[in-house]
């Protein structure tokens, strides 16, 4: 268990609205990640952060905002929800001992925008 | 962009037999990692490889980093029901932290 959560942990919403997604560490790593999993995509980074304020965009930023105001807290927003945003979204962290490189995921959130 | 290809797509095997899947690239990648997911969960890392021709092993789980730095596999031996789900390979190219890609998995489904 790496100590991490996600919440929430399912949500249905409507096109248009806003929806923010919250991911929290209890392990102090420095890295954080967003990855969207869809069936025959397999998992693709929307943005990560290699710090507090600090982050990046990933290969579907398209549409998704993050933030981070705490070393244990990173947060993805959806600013107007669109059904191409449905799918099941993961955290992950990376940079505590050993490699950066090494990622570890949270349970997930299944979003369903209609 | 990068690109991994995963194979097989799936598997279906019987219990007690050995079980090999791959990942290969047509570019170099810094590090191999490769993660099981069960249904309605989050990967969960099995093996983590980081220099050319590492072989690594966790319990049955054997994984090697390819000497070209194009590919990795991974075997299972002697897989038990358990050892369904999905496994994706994830390599790192470059010097960023947001390199990381994932193959689109082997779904392993073992008859009991």
């Amino acid at each position: 268990d790496a100590g991490i959560t996600q919440s929430p942990r399912h949500k249905v919403t409507e096109t248009g609205t806003p929806v923010t997604l919250r991911c929290h560490q209890t392990e102090n790593h420095r890295y954080m990640y967003w990855y969207r999993q869809d069936p025959g995509h397999g998992l693709r980074l929307i943005h990560y952060s290699y710090g507090v304020k600090d982050t990046d965009k990933g290969e579907v930023s398209d549409g998704y905002s993050v933030s981070r105001s705490k070393t244990e807290d990173f947060l993805l927003t959806l600013e107007s929800a669109t059904s191409s945003q449905t799918s099941v979204y993961f955290c992950a962290i990376s940079g505590l001992a050993g490699s950066t490189d090494t990622q570890y995921f949270g349970p997930g959130t299944r979003l369903t925008v209609l | 962009g990068q690109q991994l290809n995963q194979s097989p797509q799936s598997m279906f095997i019987q219990e007690g037999e050995d079980v090999s899947m791959n990942c290969t690239s047509s570019s170099i990648f810094n590090t191999w990692l490769w993660y099981k997911q069960d249904p309605g969960e989050g990967p969960v890392l099995l093996i983590a490889l980081y220099k050319a021709g590492e072989l690594t092993s966790n319990g049955r789980l054997t994984a090697q980093f390819g000497i070209t730095r194009k590919d990795s596999f991974l075997n299972i031996s002697a897989s038990i029901p358990s050892d369904v789900g999905i496994y994706f390979c994830a390599g790192r190219y470059g010097g960023s932290q947001g390199n990381l890609i994932f193959g689109k998995g082997t779904k392993l489904s073992v008859k009991p």
